[in-house]
């Protein structure tokens, strides 16, 4: 049970958009629509942005989106913003358990 | 308010025991699973495993089966992450999360392992 691959860093301006990918196999992101995205900043715990691919929780901004296209499930952060600036992880169900990914780093220029 | 507790900072020796907890509150503590996760130094965030809190179903990732034992005590809404012989690379911030897609969790408890 390997971790999902995310690109280390991804960077935008302010009004930008970006996308953070995660790639999986068919036991995990592929196998299920059950792929979630977490927000971290600094010396806080993960934040629930995206649940079930493209759901998102009471609360969380609209500029967070969700999709997914067979291995690989993508995190779209619309109109960036200085407090979008976190570090990103996508999660995904795996046969038993759960496996997250390697996380990205967002910064804001 | 819908909130996981976790118990507070710890120092160990190398070769010690530790359980740490996390309590549910404002929900109800039963109908979800509560996983444990991981967060060295710097490092990402990694799934230990969950535990169904009805039933006490518990699942173990790989890499941690055989080096932690999840419970949980559903009478007091509390679930635990225990060890019989702490090393030094258990040194790290461990956090607890439940309800639905893990939307709650806890505010994380920072082990130190170290002679």
């Amino acid at each position: 049970q390997s971790a999902l691959t995310q690109p280390a860093s991804v960077s935008g301006s302010p009004g930008q958009s970006i996308t953070i990918s995660c790639t999986g196999t068919s036991s995990d992101v592929g196998g299920y629509n059950l792929v979630s995205w977490y927000q971290q900043h600094p010396g806080k715990a993960p934040k629930l942005l995206i649940y079930e691919v493209t759901k998102r929780p009471s609360g969380v901004s609209y500029h967070f989106s969700g999709s997914k296209s067979g291995n690989t499930a993508s995190l779209t952060i619309s109109g960036l913003q200085a407090e979008d600036e976190a570090d990103y992880y996508c999660c995904s169900y795996a046969t038993t358990s759960y496996v997250f990914g390697t996380g990205t780093k967002v910064t804001v220029l | 308010e819908v909130q996981l507790v976790q118990s507070g900072p710890e120092v160990k020796k190398p070769g010690e025991s530790l359980k740490i907890s996390c309590k549910g509150s404002g929900y109800n503590f039963s109908n979800y699973w509560i996983g444990w996760v991981r967060q060295m130094p710097g490092k990402g965030l990694e799934w230990m495993g969950i535990i169904n809190v009805a039933d006490s179903d518990t699942r173990y990732s790989p890499s941690f089966q055989g080096q932690v034992t999840i419970s949980v005590d559903k009478s007091i809404s509390t679930a635990y992450l225990q060890w019989s012989s702490l090393k030094a690379s258990d040194s790290a911030m461990y956090y607890c999360a439940s309800r639905g897609a893990f939307d709650t969790w806890g505010q994380g408890t920072m082990v130190t392992v170290s002679s």
